[in-house]
Order: C-alpha cells, then sequence, then structure tokens
C-alpha cells in the first residue's frame, strides 16, 4: 500500500536559518506533489505543487525538489521567521484524491 | 480568491444527536469536495469525496449511514454525523476542487471542531 513519510514529527531551527523537511513515499508513483502549511485548529493552506516531470519549483522564499528515483520531495524554507512557525504536510496523488503524509512541526527560534 | 469557509467553526452536543457541518465555496465553483477528519497530531484522513448532484463515494472503513453528505450546489456541501458518540470528536475539514482549477490543488476549509459529550 502507500506509503508516506515525513522525516521528522518535530524541526527546531534558529531564525534566519533554512529549514529543510523531508517527504519520502513508496509503493506509489504520484504526478504531484504538494506541500501545505497548517496552523493549529485551521485547515491546511495550499503552498506548493510540484509535478513529477519538474525538478524543482520556487516561490518567494520556498523552494521544493522532486526525486522521481529516490521517490523523496525536499521542501526548504530561506531566511526562516518565527512567523513560519507550523506544520507543513506533504500531499501526493492526483486533486481527486490526496494522501497526506503526518506533518512536520516546525518552530523557528528568535 | 479560492476561499472555502466552513460552519459551525466547533460544535458541543450530547451523545446521541445529530450535528450538521456546512462547507462553502465563496467565490469559485467546486465540482468536487472532500471531507476529511483529523486526529491531534495525525494526518488528514479522507472520509468521502462527493460530487455536485450525486452520491458521495466514501473511504473503507467510513459508515455512510453515519456521515451522511449532500452535496446540493457547486458551492455547498454538508457533512451531517448521525447519532454521534465521543469516539466521532475530532476535527473535520473540507476542501474543494476547482471547476476547472489550473493546478489542481484543494482549498481547504477552517475545519470544524466537534465534541461530543
Amino acid at each position: 500500500s502507500q506509503k508516506i513519510e515525513q522525516n521528522s514529527e518535530a524541526l527546531n531551527i534558529q531564525e534566519g536559518k533554512t529549514a529543510t523537511l523531508t517527504c519520502n513515499y513508496t509503493n506509489y508513483s504520484p504526478a504531484y506533489l504538494q506541500w501545505y502549511r497548517q496552523d493549529p485548529g485551521r485547515g491546511p493552506v495550499f503552498l506548493l505543487l510540484i509535478r513529477e516531470n519538474e525538478k524543482e519549483k520556487r516561490k518567494e522564499r520556498l523552494k521544493v525538489t522532486f526525486d522521481t528515483t529516490l521517490k523523496q520531495s525536499l521542501f526548504h524554507i530561506t531566511a526562516s521567521q518565527p512567523a513560519d512557525s507550523a506544520t507543513y504536510l506533504c500531499a501526493l496523488g492526483p486533486a481527486r484524491q490526496l494522501t497526506f503524509g503526518s506533518g512536520t512541526q516546525l518552530t523557528v527560534l528568535p | 480568491g479560492a476561499v472555502v469557509s466552513q460552519h459551525p467553526s466547533w460544535v458541543i452536543c450530547k451523545s446521541g444527536t445529530s450535528v450538521k457541518i456546512e462547507c462553502r465555496s465563496l467565490d469559485f465553483q467546486a465540482t468536487t469536495m472532500f471531507w476529511y477528519r483529523q486526529f491531534p497530531k495525525q494526518s488528514l484522513m479522507l472520509m468521502a469525496t462527493s460530487n455536485e448532484g450525486s452520491k458521495a463515494t466514501y473511504e473503507q472503513g467510513v459508515e455512510k449511514d453515519k456521515f451522511l453528505i449532500n452535496h446540493a450546489s457547486l458551492t455547498l456541501s454538508t457533512l451531517t454525523v448521525t447519532s454521534a458518540h465521543p469516539e466521532d470528536s475530532s476535527f473535520y475539514i473540507c476542501s474543494a476542487r476547482a471547476l476547472a482549477g489550473q493546478y489542481n490543488e484543494q482549498f481547504f476549509g477552517p475545519g470544524t471542531r466537534l465534541t461530543v459529550l
């Protein structure tokens, strides 16, 4: 069965540093991989989508890579700020049926 | 753009009662809406997919008679938790997929916290 793993449950980094979150998957060949941000008690907010034929996608301070050989996506936040503290979810699949990872809780320390 | 609302944002009810949660796409038409539940520190689990004007498709293990879904229009879907029990207490989140979504992302509502006493 499909399995999605996000590398760590929690990640603490210092303000200004680059945060790198990992999403690994098995038994699956997704056409899309998406990253969402979720704040406590709120629904997820879409951040970035990367297609299987794309290696990298950027949006402001965010960067996503997608390695279909390694079955892995890396999500980077550069020049991190305390406001970036949240849980970040990766999701795989076509839009009609996304499968979510369990998330990584990022805390950016001032 | 692409705003999804949910109502209520939280609800507390007694065991045995039914609770209705509304999900609306405010500024776009959604052919498909999704209902998820999320337990603390866990990921979103898809419960069902609903398409406007047709019956919802439920994920394995989700009781369709307990979680009634109605997708009456392109902007409104409702989830009714019937005869709620304490184990139904959870965070329920809906999402909507745009009629002609360029990027195929889902737009999520803010969630509804259900507590069954």
